[in-house]
């Protein structure tokens, strides 16, 4: 049974440019929430998305944008790239629940931005 | 608000027990606990529900009063592999929405 997978693994950009993250949800999971983890800190809710759709967000700007797919993968974008965006971005994946559901995560993406 | 978790850092040697607290100043519906080592993903470890259900592991056990807002983890006869940073992540209404503490880092030697 796979778990969550997340590509790339490692991704260096320069101020300004954009990024697309990349996650495939544990099988049989239907809903996939991506997290922002600073160096020494705990993971910042970033947002969820079930059917397609955002389901919930955190606080985090607009220039962080996100998709799901019918196969419920899903893609984390981030458009004008700041030096404070340096971080892994994890993905967790899910079965749909009001709430007390596991969420399982992927190894990460570690952002450089230079 | 982030969970604020209690003690920030521990130093074990095996076999010895060590208590890890997680308090929040909202309601909350359910805590989920998780191990992180160095350049990994977090790993789950279990949940404690509203109302008392428990998920998880067979060897760690946690308690979740929910009218203090509060949760510990207990971690008995450590190991070396229970050395890690563990995070609690906690939900607060109608939402499966974690928010994560501040995290408490864990070595044990041998």
């Amino acid at each position: 049974d796979a778990g969550v997978t997340q590509s790339p693994t490692h991704l260096i950009k320069t101020r300004g440019q954009q990024v697309t993250l990349r996650c495939s949800p544990k099988s049989g999971h239907d809903t996939v929430s991506w997290y922002q983890q600073a160096l020494g800190q705990g993971p910042q809710f970033i947002f969820q998305y079930y059917e397609e759709e955002e389901r919930q967000r955190g606080n985090f700007p607009d220039r962080f944008s996100g998709h799901q797919f019918p196969n419920y993968s899903s893609e984390l974008n981030v458009n004008a790239l700041l030096l404070g965006d340096s971080a892994l971005y994890l993905c967790a994946s899910s079965l749909v629940q009001v709430w007390g559901e596991t969420q399982y995560f992927g190894p990460g993406t570690r952002l450089l931005v230079l | 608000q982030q969970p604020v978790q209690s003690p920030q850092a521990v130093i074990l040697r095996e076999g010895e027990d060590a208590v890890i607290n997680c308090s929040s100043s909202k309601a909350l519906y359910s805590v989920h606990w998780y191990r992180q080592k160095h350049g990994e993903a977090p790993v789950f470890l279990m949940i404690l529900l509203k109302g008392g259900e428990q998920k998880g592991h067979d060897k760690i056990s946690a308690s979740f009063n929910e009218k203090k807002q509060q949760s510990s983890l207990y971690l008995t006869a450590s190991q070396l592999s229970y050395s890690g940073t563990y995070f609690c992540g906690t939900e607060s209404g109608n939402t499966d929405k974690l928010i994560f503490g501040t995290g408490t880092r864990l070595q044990v030697f041998p």
